[in-house]
């Protein structure tokens, strides 16, 4: 079962303009959201991450909105530009001491966001 | 220099055949892990070791064998490779258990014929 939906699976955006990734949780005892982007043969790179005590984080043109009551996040790219064309995950980590097993990311399905410039 | 490193990155061969697959990170992470991304490009956590001790392990076919010989090095073992384990696998590290900042390889892609 998916514990952490994404959406749209695609966006197109021309340049300039304001790219809008969601994703939405059911776990409470999610307690890291990072963000991950991957262009196509690489791997997947750490973007930008909030924890749910935080309702908005800033990093450049990314940006982190957090509804903890409603379970939701999402990625807000301002600016964007053909060179953020990539695939971006959200992710949701299990709460727990970091010494015991059961700590992991779960991820989203992933958006293919294509900038046309 | 590379964070983490895999090796091959790209593997073809036949069903049936045995393949393995290697990662070393340079980090002195203490958690590492293997995922699956499969061609809806979904990544879905496989295997997970701290401190060569595995952690995570996923409802994955028992083909599948990873193996720590150190805190900087996992290995992955696929036995009676079938058309379905074609994905790239990547391995990633982090600091500790579910350490949300982890770091990805560049992947090996598996194409089974």
């Amino acid at each position: 079962q998916q514990q952490v939906k994404q959406s749209p699976q695609s966006l197109i955006v021309q340049k300039g303009g304001i790219s809008i990734i969601n994703c939405a949780y059911e776990n409470t005892a999610f307690d890291y959201f990072p963000w991950y982007q991957q262009f196509p043969g690489k791997g997947p790179a750490l973007l930008i991450a909030i924890r749910p005590d935080v309702s908005e984080k800033k990093e450049g043109r990314f940006t982190i909105s957090f509804n903890k009551s409603a379970k939701q996040f999402s990625l807000h790219i301002m600016d964007s530009q053909p060179g953020d064309s990539a695939t971006y995950f959200c992710a949701a980590r299990s709460s727990g001491r970091r010494e015991t097993s059961g700590s992991r990311l779960t991820f989203g399905e992933g958006t293919q966001l294509t900038v046309n410039p | 220099d590379t964070a983490v490193s895999q090796t091959p990155k790209y593997l073809v061969t036949q069903m049936g055949n045995d393949k393995s697959i290697k990662c070393e990170q340079n980090l002195g992470h203490d958690t590492m892990y293997w995922y699956k991304q499969d061609s809806k490009k979904f990544l879905k956590i496989m295997f997970s070791y701290n401190n060569k001790e595995l952690i995570i392990n996923e409802t994955v076919p028992n083909r599948f064998s990873p193996k720590s010989p150190d805190k900087a090095h996992l290995n992955l073992h696929i036995n009676s490779l079938e058309l379905g384990d074609s994905a790239v696998y990547f391995c990633a590290s982090s600091a500790y258990p579910g350490g949300g900042e982890q770091y990805f390889g560049p992947g090996t892609r598996l194409t089974v014929t």
